[in-house]
């Protein structure tokens, strides 16, 4: 039974444009929410987080909405450029868990 | 550059023998944690240590086991090994937020 679920497998977005990666999760319990970014032959590398009490937070070019009524979350990348080509993955801390519980992964790819 | 070092990159293993693998984390981060990532999926915790002491636990069977020494050093045993234990492992330390972990690039391991 996944508790992280990210819908879309892969996202194609043209550079210089706005990359929306979207995450659902079923546990109201969850304290945060991060998104981490991984590029291949390395690992995951923090990108960004925002705490259950939030709704929004920002980081540069990266803002992470958080919808807590429609347990949904959302990274958005705005512009996107080539660099951030990679397999974004949505994971929580909380609810029971002991580590992070991460989604499957969406691989974005930025076209030139 | 993460700081966290895991050897071996890639290993191959036959049903039913047991492997070792290592991590080097970075000084002071005396919280490391262990994953698994099956091909397709997203990383999935096994455990996590703390001050050389087990004290948190995924959804694995005791045949996963680890240790951690005082040099910020860790390690992951699996005995028995079964053909699903294929996978990339990844080892992740931190020091104080429990949502920035920082992981090293992976061990894969194949089970033949």
């Amino acid at each position: 039974d996944q508790q992280v679920k990210q819908n879309s497998p892969s996202l194609s977005v043209q550079e210089g444009r706005i990359s929306i990666l979207n995450c659902d999760y079923t546990n109201s319990m969850f304290d945060y929410f991060l998104w981490y970014k991984k590029y291949p032959a390395e690992g995951p590398t923090f990108l960004i987080s925002i705490s259950s009490i939030k709704d929004k937070n920002e980081d540069g070019r990266f803002t992470v909405f958080l919808n807590k009524s429609a347990k949904h979350l959302s990274l958005h990348i705005v512009p996107s450029q080539p660099g951030d080509s990679a397999v974004y993955f949505c994971a929580t801390l909380g609810g029971g868990a002991d580590g992070l519980t991460f989604g499957k992964g969406t691989h974005l790819i930025i076209q030139p | 550059e993460t700081g966290v070092t895991q050897s071996p990159t890639h290993l191959i293993k036959t049903r039913g023998q047991q492997v070792t693998l290592r991590c080097s984390s970075q000084s002071g981060h005396n919280t490391v944690s262990w994953y698994q990532q099956a091909l397709g999926q997203g990383p999935q915790f096994i455990f996590q240590y703390y001050r050389e002491e087990e004290n948190g636990r995924g959804n694995f069977p005791p045949r996963f086991s680890g240790l951690q020494f005082p040099n910020y050093s860790s390690e992951l045993n699996v005995n028995a090994l079964e053909l699903d234990d294929s996978a990339l492992y990844l080892c992740a330390s931190r020091k104080g937020t429990r949502e920035k972990l920082f992981f090293g690039s992976g061990t894969q391991l194949s089970v033949l």
